[in-house]
Parts: structure tokens; sequence; C-alpha cells
């Protein structure tokens, strides 16, 4: 069975960069699906932050594309989200998903979620 | 790129059937049969439903199903339960190789 989760600071201050690890246990990331980020902020929906593919290819929501890196370490299984110049707009709970199992559009692994707070 | 447009709330009563919208544009639901529906319950991280329209993954209920029809999907749950009380997102693939989401809609069970 597939299991996501991810890990990282509660706490980020205004203007640095969010880092976040998901850990991937059950599929190797190396080769095949994709795996991606999808946050939530506080009583509000859910936004599609961006995906690697395994074969390296990347996609990003073109609001955040500017300032997101998603990047993989196949010898760890785990892959890392970055958000750069964060302000109290990128205060959500984050989630880890895979797509492309049962189907190219379907996200359907999910991490438990890890919230982030932006504040000084 | 705008998210999708759903009803804030649909409430239903026990054994009842209701069904959400879930409205887009030529650029992602009206493009593609790359839809699929997500219920999250407070607290919890959401959980795949529906996807590509009308198919549901192993252990869903077949009380759920989708539907597409122009540029506007829509989730049926029929004999509402106590427990699918929730919320409910759909998403789809754009024109751009993007996701989008919908707005979410609460479902309330009366």
């Amino acid at each position: 069975q597939v299991h996501l989760q991810g890990s990282g600071p509660g706490l980020v201050k205004p203007s640095e960069t969010l880092s976040l690890t998901c850990n991937v246990s059950g599929s190797s990331i190396g080769v095949g699906y994709y795996w991606g980020w999808i946050r939530q902020p506080p009583g509000k929906g859910l936004e599609w932050i961006g995906n690697f593919y395994h074969s390296g290819s990347t996609y990003y929501n073109p609001s955040l594309k500017s300032r997101v890196t998603i990047s993989v370490d196949t010898s760890k299984n785990q892959f890392s989200l970055k958000l750069s110049s964060v302000t109290a707009a990128d205060t959500a709970v984050y989630y880890c998903a895979r797509r492309g199992f049962i189907s190219d559009d379907a996200f359907d692994v999910w991490g438990q979620g890890t919230m982030v707070t932006v504040s000084s | 790129q705008s998210a999708l447009t759903q009803p804030a709330s649909v409430p239903g009563s026990p054994g009842q059937s209701i069904t959400i919208s879930c409205s887009g544009t030529g650029s992602d639901v009206g493009a593609y049969n790359f839809v699929s529906w997500y219920q999250q319950h407070p607290g919890k991280a959401p959980k795949l439903m529906i996807y590509d329209v009308n198919n549901r993954p192993s252990g869903v209920s077949n009380r759920f199903s989708g539907s597409k029809s122009g540029y506007t999907a829509s989730l049926t749950i029929s004999g509402l339960q106590t427990e699918d009380e929730a919320d409910y997102y759909c998403s789809s693939f754009t024109s751009s190789s993007t996701y989008v989401f919908g707005t979410g809609t609460k479902v309330t069970v009366l």
C-alpha cells in the first residue's frame, strides 16, 4: 500500500522560503506516476501547486510558477517543495499527492497534510 | 487560471439524491474528460471519489456517480447518508497542462 508522509517547519517568516518534503513508501517515485503538491488555506478550497513526472518533467500553477520549485531525490524516495518569498497568503495546509496510477487525472493517494503558517 | 464554479452548499435529507455542479470553460471541463471529484471531511485529506468524469475507484460506493455535459460536470449522491456530510471538490485538467480545482461544496445532511 502506498503511503505519503509530508514534513517540514510549521512556521515560516515572511519573505523567506517554505520547504517541505514528502516521503513515499510502497512505491518507487523513479519508475512512474506524477508526484506533486496541493494546498488549502484555512477555511478555503484546494489549490494545485504543481507536480513532476518520473521522467523529470515538471508542471506548475501559473500563478505560483515564479516562486515554486519541486524536486526529487530518488535515492531517498522523496520529493520536495520550495516556495520562495512567502507572505501570509501562503499560510495553508500543504498536501503531497500521487497522480497517474488509476488515471492521469486522478490524485488517488494523499499525504496527511502539513500546516504551514507564515508569520513573523 | 480561475477556479471551477461550484455551489457553496447543497442540503439533503437521508435517502434523498443530490447533485453538485461544477462549471468550467472550453479550456478545462469542456475540453477533456479529465474531471475528478474529491470528498473531504473536516481535518482530513481529500479522498478520490470519481475520476475521468464517471469512473469510481475500487472501494467507493456506487451511490456516487458522475457525468458531464458541455462545460459543466456533475456529481450525484443517491441514497444520501449521514456520513456523506462533507466538502466536495471537482478538479479538471486544463489546456495548459495544469490542474484546477472547484470552489468546493458543503453537503449538509438534514
